[in-house]
């Protein structure tokens, strides 16, 4: 059970944009459409920002949003704002075999 | 609205058991699956287990098969997890989450677990 590769870190000044690569498997991203994003503010438990690839629980800004190509998924926040700033971990279903796995996570800095 | 609540962390000597509990409520907890997911000091998440929404299905990660067993008490809307032979490896604060089809769309606040001699 390999965790998924994500950069350590992304940054950008406020109003700007910033993507997270997240590069799995065919076993795992490429596999299946359950790619999720989990936003995590330090000593809190995480929260679910992105869900299926691209589709946004309520609550969440539209300045998130999610995509994937082949074994890569990406997210993206357009609009950097301070309260962006945070720890960001993508995650995918990966069969009955290994269930679940969690990206390295990402730590974004705004500017 | 829901509510997650772990308890049962604390200081454990390494060989050591420990059981985990996580009281749910605001949904109908029997209604979905549960996981446990675990970050050790200063690391990422790690998936650590997952049990069906009628314990008739589980799964656990590599890093625990064979020591961790995951279980719940639907009457008691309770999810559990059994550690045994615990490792100085497994110190993190466990999580419990719920399963919205292979998103976890909630989570507890988290309990700490170190284990320690």
């Amino acid at each position: 059970q390999s965790a998924l590769t994500q950069p350590p870190s992304a940054s950008g000044s406020p109003g700007q944009s910033v993507t997270i690569s997240c590069a799995g498997t065919s076993s795992d991203v490429g596999g299946y459409n359950y790619v999720s994003w989990y936003q995590q503010n330090p000593g809190k438990a995480p929260k679910l920002m992105i869900y299926a690839v691209n589709k946004r629980p309520s609550g969440v800004p539209d300045r998130f949003s999610g995509s994937k190509s082949g074994n890569t998924a990406s997210l993206t926040v357009s609009g950097l704002q301070a309260e962006d700033e945070a720890d960001y971990y993508c995650s995918s279903y990966a069969g009955n075999d290994n269930y679940y796995v969690f990206g390295t996570g990402t730590k974004v800095t705004v500017l | 609205q829901v509510q997650l609540v772990e308890s049962g962390g604390g200081v454990v000597q390494p060989g050591r058991s420990l059981r985990l509990s996580c009281a749910a409520s605001g949904f109908t907890f029997s209604g979905y699956a549960m996981h446990w997911v675990r970050q050790a000091p200063g690391k990422g998440l790690e998936w650590v287990a997952v049990i069906w929404y009628d314990g008739s299905s589980k799964y656990h990660a590599d890093s625990v098969k064979g020591r961790f067993t995951i279980s719940r008490d639907n009457p008691k809307n309770t999810l559990y997890l059994q550690m045994d032979s615990l490792r100085g490896e497994d110190t993190a604060v466990y999580y419990c989450a719920r399963d919205g089809a292979y998103r976890l769309d909630s989570w507890g606040q988290g309990t700490l677990v170190t284990v320690s001699s």
